[in-house]
Order: C-alpha cells, then sequence, then structure tokens
C-alpha cells in the first residue's frame, strides 16, 4: 500500500462549481498536512497546511483533516478558469521532515 | 516559491556526463530539500540539508547523486555520469528553523539526459 493516494483525475468542472479533491495515507503518525497547486512546468506553490484534524478555511479553499479516517479534503468554491492546475497532498510526521506526497490531481475549469 | 532560486531551469546532457543542479534558499531558511518528480510520478523526496549537514538522504540513489549545502554559498545536487533515467524535474525546497513542516518550492530544475 502506498504511503499516500491519491486519484490522478482528471477533473474538469464548469467555471463557479466547487471542486472537491482527497487523498487517503496510511501512515498514521503524520500530523502536518498540506496541499499544493502546481501549474505546468512550475514549482508546487503551498495553498493550505493544517496540522492534526480539524478545518481550516482560507478564502475560497477549504482543508479538512480526518485523522480517524486518514482521509483529508480540499475544497475549492466559485472556482474559476484559474483554478485549473495539479492539486497535490503532501504530509509528513512530527520531527521529520520529509514530504510524501500523492501523485496529484490535474484539475480543469471550463469558463 | 518565487524565494527559492534554482539554476539553471533547464538543463540538457548526453549520457555520461555529470549534472549540477543549484539552489539558494529563501532569505532566513538554514533547511533544504531536494524533491524529484518523474513523469506521470508524483514529488519524491530526496535529501534534507542544513548548512555543511546532511540530515536525511534515505532518498537519494546509493550511486551517483549526491548533495551539499556549504557555509557559504547554494546548495548543489550533483549526478555523476547521468543516464536517461535520470531526467526529471528537480525541485528544490527550503524552510526555517522552528517552522520546519511549511516547506516552500522553487520553480524546478528540469534535466533532459539525450
Amino acid at each position: 500500500q502506498k504511503e499516500v493516494e491519491q486519484d490522478p483525475g482528471p477533473l474538469s468542472v464548469p467555471e463557479g462549481a466547487i471542486v472537491s479533491l482527497n487523498c487517503t495515507y496510511s501512515n498514521s503518525a503524520f500530523q502536518y498536512f498540506m496541499w499544493y497547486r502546481q501549474y505546468s512546468r512550475k514549482g508546487p506553490e503551498l495553498l493550505m497546511y493544517t496540522y492534526s484534524s480539524g478545518n481550516k478555511e482560507d478564502g475560497r479553499f477549504t482543508a479538512q483533516v480526518d485523522k480517524s479516517s486518514k482521509y483529508i479534503s480540499l475544497f475549492i468554491r466559485d472556482s474559476q478558469p484559474s483554478d485549473s492546475a495539479t492539486y497535490l497532498c503532501a504530509m509528513s510526521a512530527k520531527g521529520n521532515n520529509r514530504l510524501a506526497f500523492g501523485k496529484g490531481n490535474q484539475v480543469v475549469v471550463i469558463p | 516559491n518565487a524565494g527559492v532560486m534554482q539554476n539553471p531551469r533547464h538543463l540538457v546532457r548526453r549520457r555520461g556526463q555529470e549534472a549540477r543542479l543549484r539552489c539558494s534558499p529563501m532569505k532566513g531558511h538554514s533547511h533544504v530539500y531536494w524533491y524529484r518528480q518523474l513523469p506521470e510520478e508524483g514529488l519524491k523526496f530526496m535529501v534534507y540539508l542544513q548548512k555543511e549537514n546532511i540530515i536525511d538522504e534515505s532518498g537519494m540513489p546509493k550511486e551517483r547523486f549526491s548533495a551539499e549545502f556549504p557555509k557559504e554559498g547554494p546548495s548543489i545536487l550533483r549526478i555523476q555520469q547521468v543516464v536517461r533515467g535520470d531526467s526529471a524535474a528537480y525541485f528544490c525546497a527550503s524552510s526555517q528553523q522552528g517552522d520546519e513542516n511549511t516547506i516552500y518550492f522553487g520553480e524546478g530544475s528540469w534535466l533532459t539526459v539525450v
């Protein structure tokens, strides 16, 4: 079983729709959870950072972590064509700076 | 992520040559990481360094790959005797002391081995 599982998609949605992305993981030691956005031929950009379980909201973005189910989600409200990118989940354990990434989920927002 | 500077952005090497990738972390950051992204695969951790120290190299291939972060100057990822399978995007990232889990990435160096 891979440490982090993320369905690569692609996912196409109309402009204004809600985008829902998720990852599952197997390592119960993970406590830090991130979502990165990556445009083609660019570096990953940190979008959201969450410690342990719970929800975090930042503008149109909401990150959720359910440690009991080993499941994390990212929601993008009122999606825009500029949100078209690959979204990567990443996580790490306390005392270990090494990030474990999902494969990434390609999102296309259609105008 | 514009704060983490990587060069060159694109590098073409023939099989058997050496590739050197450089990374300057964000200002104030003392932790440097290298990740590799192969086509159709996710980012894979390679190595974690602090100034003059390799902290974790568990993701580095055992041969041909080395990394350093000297007291002065950028971090260097060195690949000797490159092979076609080394063609990938190599990303450098950095974080600061006390906030090690907030990691920022550079724009990447795309290595093509011909």
